[in-house]
């Protein structure tokens, strides 16, 4: 079974401060797709990546994806409250249909 | 602008008890995938159906559980005689075809058992 980890587990910041989270396997992904997730809520899709090295950028938060297609990152800027909440990746097993495997996940708490 | 719709949101059963979560996937979509979520672990594949078919269910506890997508109406994931370990929140979620890229998810059911 293909793993992945997030690092930091939890994260505390001030409003208007840079973070980013990091997604890391040992195991090759067809894709990875990163998620925000609120209390008492379903996982909403924030962005998916294909191709290794792929940069996306979806207003102040940036989304790599690994040369090798084995990890990721999330860069937020200038973090805001609203930015409050779990953050999860997710890769594709590429077995023919999606079949993600979920990382561990990030709390992120923005403080005004 | 319908999304992916569950029901019931919460769920509390006895032990012993029998559980039905029930999911309707997006307009249009006709692929179902169910995730469990157990508390402070993350979210875990369950099973993978189209209508009227399993395609993958790898990660379905081997008793007790089982799930279906009929021709008509929403998918089904039930589970038998609830032990207090089946406590979790079970989200559904669907896409339009195998392959694509994006699933989107449904707001769980969490299912309590006392």
């Amino acid at each position: 079974t293909q793993l992945l980890e997030q690092s930091p587990q939890f994260l505390s910041i001030q409003e208007g401060e840079n973070l980013t989270v990091y997604c890391n396997s040992s195991s090759v992904f067809s894709s990875l797709q990163w998620y925000r997730q609120e209390p008492g809520e379903g996982p909403v899709l924030l962005v998916t990546v294909v191709t290794g090295g792929e940069v996306k950028k979806l207003k102040r938060l940036t989304f790599q994806f690994g040369d090798a297609r084995k990890d990721s990152s999330l860069h937020i800027t200038a973090a805001q409250p609203g930015d409050t909440g779990l953050y999860l990746c997710a890769g594709d097993e590429g077995v023919g249909f999606q079949k993600l495997v979920f990382g561990t996940g990030t709390r992120l708490l923005v403080s005004p | 602008n319908a999304g992916v719709m569950q029901n019931p949101r919460h769920l509390v059963r006895r032990r012993g008890q029998e559980a039905r979560l029930r999911c309707s996937p997006m307009k249009g979509h006709s692929h179902v995938y169910w995730y469990r979520q157990l508390p402070e672990e993350g979210l875990k594949f369950m099973v993978y159906l189209q209508k009227e078919n399993i395609i993958d269910e790898s990660g379905m506890p081997k008793e007790r559980f089982s799930a279906e997508f009929p021709k008509e109406g929403p998918s089904i994931l039930r589970i038998q005689q609830v032990v207090r370990g089946d406590s979790a929140a079970y989200f559904c979620a669907s896409s339009p075809w195998p392959g694509s890229y994006e699933q989107y998810f449904g707001p769980g059911t969490r299912l309590t058992v006392t």
